[in-house]
Formats: C-alpha cells, structure tokens, sequence
C-alpha cells in the first residue's frame, strides 16, 4: 500500500463546477498535511495546509479526518487557470523532515 | 519563503556518462532536499543533504550512482552518475522554511529534466 494515495484522475470539468479530490494516508501519526499544486514542466508550489479543524482559502476548502487518514480539498466555480495536478502531501514525522507525496490528480477544466 | 536556483533546467546526455545538477538556495538551511519525478508521477525522495555530515538515502538509492556535496549551508549538488535511459527524469530539489512543523513550507528548484540517450 502506497504512504499517501489519491484518486487516479484526471477530472475533466467544465468552468463553474465544483469538484472535490480525496487523499488517504498509511501513517496514523502524521501531523502535517498540505496540498500542493503542479502546473505542467513547473516544479511544485504550496496551495495550502491542511488543518485538523478544516479550512478556506477563496474558493478551496480543505478538510481533515484524523479517524478516518483522509483529506480533501475542494474547489469551487472552477477556473480555466486551475488545471494543474494536485498532490497531496504528508509530513510523517518518523525523524525524517522531507514530506511524502501522493502521485497527484489532475485537473482539466474546459471552457 | 526561499528562492532556489537549480541548474542546468534541462540537458541531454550519453548513456555513461554522469551530470552534476547544481541548487543554490538565497538563505541558509540546515536540510536539503533532492527528489526525482517521473513521467507521469509524482515525487521520490532520493536523499537529504546535510551540511557537515554524509547524505541520507532513501531505499533504492545508493551514494554511488547519486552522490550528494553539500558544502555550506547554502549550496548543495546533486550527481547522477554511469547514467542510463532509465535515469531519464526530472530531478529536483527542496528545502524547507523555518518555522513550526505544521506551518513547514517545501520549496522547489525549478528541476533538471534529463534525458539520457
């Protein structure tokens, strides 16, 4: 089983949609959750952390089930500039700093 | 935040060759950080480069085929060495800011796609 996995993609929606990504994770003591976003030939940026008590930024919501080792993020009224690949990113914290990355989900969204 | 200057942003080389990627970040950080990405994939952790002491590797990577310098705290290199097709990818590398671990934020090189023909 994979550290962190994430629906295999790719979505294909249209401008306006909502549409909402799921990531689960292996390690019942990680403390640290982020998204991040990857535009195509461009090296990974953070969107956004994720926190035990959900949270906003804009149009993206990200949630956190501790009970459950998943996470989300949703977007809403897509945009044409939010196609990219979505990874889902873990901080295990078993002494090693560097974080862990789920193989992504890419989003298209059309005009 | 951090800016990281990664080079050479691509290159082509002969299989047997070997290719040293060079980052060079605009403050200092304890760790550093170099990662693979396949076609299609997402990231591997190759190793983590620590100023003052050896590289840590990752399982399936071994200090001959990517050694790693770190030199100060501000620089580090990255060799893949003897390459083959199969070490055809983007190579990157990270650190991370200083802070609490849960507000830890990665930044990246703009990454080295490697072709090896």
């Amino acid at each position: 089983r994979k550290e962190v996995e994430q629906d295999p993609g790719p979505f294909n929606v249209p401008e306006g949609a909502t549409v909402a990504f799921n990531c689960t994770y292996s390690n019942s003591a990680s403390q640290s959750f982020f998204w991040y976003r990857q535009d195509c030939r461009k090296e990974p940026k953070l969107l956004m952390s994720v926190y035990s008590s959900g949270n906003e930024d804009g149009r993206f919501t990200a949630q956190l089930n501790r009970a459950s080792q998943y996470i989300s993020l949703l977007i809403r009224d897509s945009k044409l500039s939010d196609s990219a690949t979505y990874l889902c990113v873990v901080n295990f914290h078993t002494g090693r700093r560097a974080l862990t990355f789920g193989s992504g989900t890419r989003l298209q969204v059309q005009p | 935040s951090a800016v990281i200057s990664q080079k050479p942003s691509r290159d082509i080389c002969q299989r047997g060759t070997s290719l040293t990627i060079q980052c060079q970040v605009d403050s200092q950080v304890t760790m550093m950080f170099w990662y693979r990405q396949q076609p299609g994939q997402s990231l591997t952790l190759i190793a983590t480069a620590n100023q003052g002491s050896e590289a840590t590797y990752e399982s399936g990577f071994v200090i001959d085929k990517f050694p790693i310098s770190r030199p100060n705290l501000t620089f580090s290199t990255l060799t893949v060495s003897n390459m083959s097709p199969e070490d055809s990818s983007i190579y990157l590398c990270s650190v991370e800011t200083a802070g609490t671990v849960k507000n830890t934020e990665a930044f990246f090189g703009q990454g080295t796609r490697l072709t090896v023909v």
